[in-house]
């Protein structure tokens, strides 16, 4: 099994909500990451996971919080968010960190009103 | 600081021709990725090439990695509809701190 699933599919959201987007891999991986992607850009690396702890936070503003509950799930935890933050939010999984492949989720399209 | 440039951004292809993709990244790295994206999916692993000369195939399209030129090149053969998407590659620094992406080549074949 090689899936990564993530939901929701899409989010519409307002500048004072609270959501969470929820990542999830049964492949025994012990690194997972979130991306972001605007239309028409590469994914954007936000934040690395390894043995369950955030190793690489790439200076993601405080809104974006994220959450690593158990080696399976990964949690991306939304908070009074901006228009420019409308985005494709990828999850990824890997065997151990970034020098092997990631798997990727299909992604949760994010839109802030 | 590692930066991966690829080109074309954007590729007219003709259904039965062969055409290639460059990828150049600016530092030594130990591995570099190819994966396709079609228009709102997700990403799909192609290739991971992780030493000099590595050469990959599968289907219509090859990959290779000259390391000493910072360069790898996806070629495709005989294009066809289905290649249609945009292809990334993404290179890994020493470190292993991070994954830098290109600006991606959005292929297009018309018959």
């Amino acid at each position: 099994d090689t899936e990564v699933t993530q939901t929701p599919k899409h989010l519409v959201m307002g500048m004072t909500n609270k959501k969470s987007l929820k990542c999830e891999q049964h492949m025994g991986h012990r690194a997972m990451y979130w991306y972001k992607q605007k239309a028409k850009k590469p994914p954007e690396l936000m934040f690395v996971y390894s043995y369950e702890k955030l190793s690489i936070n790439e200076s993601v503003p405080s809104r974006f919080s994220p959450e690593c509950p158990n080696s399976s799930l990964l949690n991306l935890h939304l908070h009074a968010l901006q228009p420019e933050d409308s985005a494709l939010y990828l999850c990824a999984s890997s065997d151990r960190g970034l020098q092997e492949t990631q798997y990727f989720g299909p992604g949760t399209r994010l839109l802030v009103l | 600081e590692l930066k991966v440039e690829q080109n074309p951004l954007f590729l007219s292809m003709q259904e039965g021709k062969n055409y290639t993709i460059y990828c150049n990244y600016s530092t030594t790295s130990d591995r570099l990725y190819w994966y396709r994206q079609d228009p709102g999916k997700s990403l799909e692993s192609l290739f991971v090439l992780l030493s000099n000369g590595a050469v990959k195939q599968e289907g219509r399209l090859m990959a290779s990695l000259d390391t000493k030129a910072r360069l790898s090149t996806l070629h495709i053969t005989a294009a066809v509809h289905d290649l249609s998407a945009t292809y990334f590659c993404a290179v890994t620094n020493q470190a292993g701190t991070a994954l830098i992406f290109g600006k991606g080549t959005t292929l297009s074949v018309s018959s």
